[in-house]
């Protein structure tokens, strides 16, 4: 499978648990994008990693949330202390380089359920 | 803030009608994007237009890129019920590497 993988699929946790979501980028892209859709609404840009460095994190909440793209491995969003207003699907996407990061390829996406 | 603004939010017609479907901002975008994505899935990109006044076809789908890279519009001659799916479009802006997504076009082509 070449896409862009995302997993889990589907996440549940209770209100004050960790939520751990991987992507793996599309095969030779090195730009990682995560994004979330809350119930009803477009898609909101969260951050935006290159291998081991975060370039742009200016759609990310600040407390709670956190991301990364280890050398090695999937990119990971990790929300700490979950809330109900967490609950949504998030996607990962990937781009191939700099010049054509406008072409992002988005995975099935994380639906994230609250209780 | 730059926004994307795309109209109508819901569009329901019958099969064999044509369709268009826009997507307008107040700022210029360095690139713009259509996707159309299906219930529990991902968005899947059609399509990328760069330049003003740019037309692009996929099949029956054509992708229209203002001259002035402010707007763009999505024409569907002849919807079949496979068409029927939200249909997003998202821009880049200069400088940036995020996109901004519209609110999306939600279509229903009925047999």
């Amino acid at each position: 499978n070449a896409g862009v993988m995302q997993n889990p699929r589907h996440l549940v946790r209770r209100r004050g648990q960790e939520a751990r979501l991987r992507c793996s980028p599309m095969k030779g892209h090195s730009h990682v994008y995560w994004y979330r859709q809350l119930p009803e609404e477009g898609l909101k840009f969260m951050v935006y990693l290159q291998k081991e460095n975060i370039i742009d994190e200016s759609g990310m909440p600040k407390e709670r949330f956190s991301a990364e793209f280890p050398k090695e491995g999937p990119s990971i969003l990790r929300i700490q202390q979950v809330v109900r207003g967490d609950s949504a699907a998030y996607f990962c996407a990937s781009s191939l380089d700099r010049g054509r990061a406008y072409e992002q390829y988005f995975g099935p996406g994380t639906r994230l359920t609250v209780t | 803030t730059q926004l994307l603004e795309q109209s109508p939010q819901f569009l329901s017609i019958q099969e064999g009608e044509n369709l268009t479907v826009y997507c307008n901002s107040s700022s210029v975008f360095s690139s713009l994007q259509w996707y159309r994505q299906e219930p529990g899935e991902g968005p899947v990109l059609l399509v990328t237009v760069v330049t003003g006044g740019e037309v692009k076809k996929l099949k029956r789908l054509t992708f229209q890129f203002g001259d002035a890279r402010k707007d763009s519009s999505l024409h569907i001659t002849a919807a079949q019920p496979g068409d029927t799916g939200l249909y997003l479009c998202a821009g880049s802006y200069q400088g940036a590497q995020k996109l901004v997504f519209g609110q999306g076009t939600r279509l229903t082509i009925n047999p």
